[in-house]
């Protein structure tokens, strides 16, 4: 059972360029996540997807773009990489937006390490 | 905005002693916790989750809530070396879609 499964591991990119990260989950989730994660800061979320087919801003969006493709890909793409994006990416997954309740946690992948020079 | 606090740390603790990690909050709405231990290098995994004022003992891990004064913590009884990590406390926003608020986590070193 993969669970989460995020590509690139490490990726380094001339400011400017663009990328995508790819996703992918096998627990038939509903909800799909991703963030970023700085030196001293807390995870910060940039995009997340409730469901299939929606997709909605985080608390960090600016100079991201995310795909819903399916259940079980989510998508994160660099348009025009800067230095401030260097960090480590973080793709998840959850059953949905009301598990927290209940305990049902979220899932992450092993995470993208992303350096802009 | 909403916000979850950590002390960075590290906090040092001898090999067999109690670690007691802590995280303010500070919405008071707030209803569901959660403790992530996070190898360097590697993802958040869940260790606890606390929906109720008082204690939940899971193993030799312990969280304790206190929603009156907003605070959660979190304590690891006879410390192995095997726990040195990063410690993130994630709290549910429900005025955000149920997003979590994450704290900057609490590097703990346990010294053999």
């Amino acid at each position: 059972n993969a669970g989460v499964t995020q590509t690139p591991k490490f990726q380094v990119l001339k400011t400017g360029q663009s990328m995508t990260l790819q996703c992918a989950q096998d627990m038939n989730h509903n909800s799909m996540y991703w963030y970023r994660q700085d030196p001293g800061m807390g995870l910060r979320l940039i995009y997340y997807s409730a469901s299939e087919g929606t997709t909605d801003k985080g608390e960090v969006p600016n100079g991201y773009n995310v795909s819903r493709l399916n259940k079980r890909e989510f998508s994160l793409r660099l348009e025009s990489a800067a230095p401030s994006q260097t960090s480590v990416y973080f793709c998840a997954s959850s059953p949905d937006r009301d598990h927290f309740f209940s305990g049902n946690t979220i899932y992450f992948g092993e995470g993208s390490w992303l350096t802009v020079v | 905005q909403k916000e979850v606090e950590q002390n960075s740390g590290p906090l040092s603790v001898p090999e067999g002693a109690i670690a007691s990690l802590n995280c303010t909050y500070s919405d008071r709405g707030s209803q569901s916790f959660f403790w992530y231990r996070q190898y360097s290098g590697k993802s958040p995994e869940l260790i606890m989750f606390i929906y109720s004022n008082g204690d939940k003992e899971d193993g030799r891990f312990t969280a304790q809530l206190n929603k009156a004064s907003q605070y959660v913590s979190l304590l690891i009884r006879d410390s192995q070396p095997s726990d040195s990590a990063t410690y993130l406390c994630a709290v549910v926003d429900m005025d955000s879609n149920y997003q979590l608020i994450w704290g900057a986590g609490t590097k703990l070193i346990i010294k053999p």
